[in-house]
């Protein structure tokens, strides 16, 4: 069953708008959640993360919210350019035994964002 | 420049020819991963490896072997392909692994995998 679940294959949203790309898990033994972005023909890169133990972490235009409670986590976009078109996954990392720690992907949201 | 590199990036064979997707990282990171990325299942890992000589199982590890020989490569090996292995791979590395530890994970460009 899987544990992270992006239930949102794709959002399209006009330049300057606000991007909502939301992310669902099951476990709550998860002690970090992440996001990655991908654009074609590379691989994912680092966008930003939250430890359980927060409910918010900004970095510029992009900001995570926890929801522990709801087992629901978010990534606000704001304003969203061109250049955030990519693919979003959201992961999550699990501090109990036998998880050693390894990431758990969801399986992505394609974001367009049009001019 | 600090980066994960993949070798070779597109590759089309054969069923059962073996074959060796090479992965090396310039950052003296303790820890490295190998993913397959398919269409509507997204990343899911195949083998990890916590250190030198420690390799360990993912989630989908059948068909596949790995070794860690070095610190710095992590090659993933197909000993008899088939077409159900072709797929997007990536290579990842951390400065550590484990429970206590986070560090974000750096993620080779990719090998497009495509076998007949």
């Amino acid at each position: 069953d899987q544990q992270v679940k992006q239930n949102s294959p794709s959002l399209s949203v006009q330049e300057g708008r606000i991007s909502i790309l939301n992310c669902d898990y099951t476990n709550s033994m998860f002690d970090y959640f992440l996001w990655y972005k991908k654009y074609p023909a590379e691989g994912p890169t680092f966008l930003i993360s939250i430890s359980s133990i927060k409910d918010k972490n900004e970095d510029g235009r992009f900001t995570v919210f926890l929801n522990k409670s709801a087992k629901h986590l978010s990534l606000h976009i704001v304003p969203s350019q061109p250049g955030d078109s990519a693919v979003y996954f959201c992961a999550a990392k699990g501090n109990y035994g036998g998880s050693q720690g390894n990431l758990i992907f969801g399986k992505g949201t394609k974001l367009s964002v049009k001019p | 420049e600090a980066q994960v590199t993949q070798n070779p990036r597109y590759l089309i064979t054969v069923t059962g020819k073996k074959l060796t997707v090479t992965c090396s990282q310039n950052m003296n990171h303790e820890y490295m991963s190998w993913y397959r990325q398919d269409p509507g299942l997204g990343l899911r890992q195949i083998y990890y490896s916590m250190n030198v000589e420690v390799t360990d199982k993912g989630d989908v590890p059948e068909g596949y072997k790995v070794s860690r020989k070095e610190k710095r490569n992590f090659p993933l090996i197909l000993e008899s392909p088939s077409p159900n292995q072709t797929s997007l791979y990536f290579c990842a590395s951390s400065l550590r692994g484990g429970l206590v530890s986070y560090n974000e994970q750096f993620f080779g460009p990719g090998t497009r995998l495509t076998v007949l």
